[in-house]
């Protein structure tokens, strides 16, 4: 158990609908990032936040928004989806985003978009 | 650009039988490189990190990993496979540059699978 926590673990909603992913970092981490899994693109970063700021972007699409709350919990807005949105959603958290620092990643929470 | 390459999609190996995962890089400046493994329906576990120092790296689990900067290569190993190693391995490499911070660039993952 890596102390990332992720809700919910699936999620299955229809084409169009809009989805909020959460996130909770480990104890102490100040630093989240958001990773999408699919089968034809691989392990993409999407956003990265730093105590309540956004601090890199990735591939994230227009329709995808991303905030961190001041009790550093995340949350990733997925809206007007389609269906190759349809993936796992990983969530990642270290101390402060440093070069050397590892990332240590939740469970995950896997979209299907019918 | 920055890039991580893992050339076999699967490695297969018997138990007890040592075990080689592939990974090559291109960065400009020092690599940051990471070895994550996934089990099915879990996330990713970090097993270990390159990030300066002696190139023979030790994690979890009894992996260890060589970097070698002529070859840019980060290979992962484990002297003696387990059923229980069998899962989808990536390499990751931290990202330089402007609006890169804390990025890992992944690979496309290599399946392994140990048999009995």
């Amino acid at each position: 158990d890596s102390g990332v926590t992720q809700t919910p673990k699936h999620l299955i909603t229809a084409t169009g609908q809009r989805v909020t992913l959460r996130c909770s970092p480990r104890s102490g981490d100040l630093s989240v990032y958001w990773y999408q899994q699919s089968l034809d693109q691989g392990l993409q970063f999407l956003i990265q936040y730093y105590n309540g700021e956004e601090r890199a972007k990735g591939n994230i699409l227009e329709r995808f928004s991303a905030q961190q709350f001041p009790d550093l919990h995340s949350e990733l807005n997925l809206s007007s989806l389609e269906l190759g949105d349809s993936a796992l959603y990983f969530c990642a958290s270290s101390v402060t985003g440093g070069w050397e620092e590892t990332q240590y990643f939740g469970p995950g929470t896997r979209l299907l978009v019918l | 650009a920055q890039s991580v390459a893992q050339p076999e999609d699967q490695v297969n190996v018997a138990e007890g039988n040592p075990l080689t995962v592939k990974c090559t890089y291109s960065v400009s400046g020092n690599p940051y490189l990471f070895w994550y493994v996934q089990y099915p329906n879990r996330g990713l576990q970090f097993l270990l990190k390159y990030i300066t120092g002696d190139n023979l790296v030790k994690g979890s689990y009894g992996f260890e990993a060589e970097f070698n900067k002529s070859q840019t290569s980060f290979h992962l190993k484990k002297p003696s496979a387990l059923v229980s190693d069998s899962a989808l391995y990536f390499c990751a490499v931290r990202a330089f540059g402007s609006g890169n911070t804390g990025k890992l660039i992944f690979g496309q993952g290599t399946t392994l699978q140990v048999k009995p």
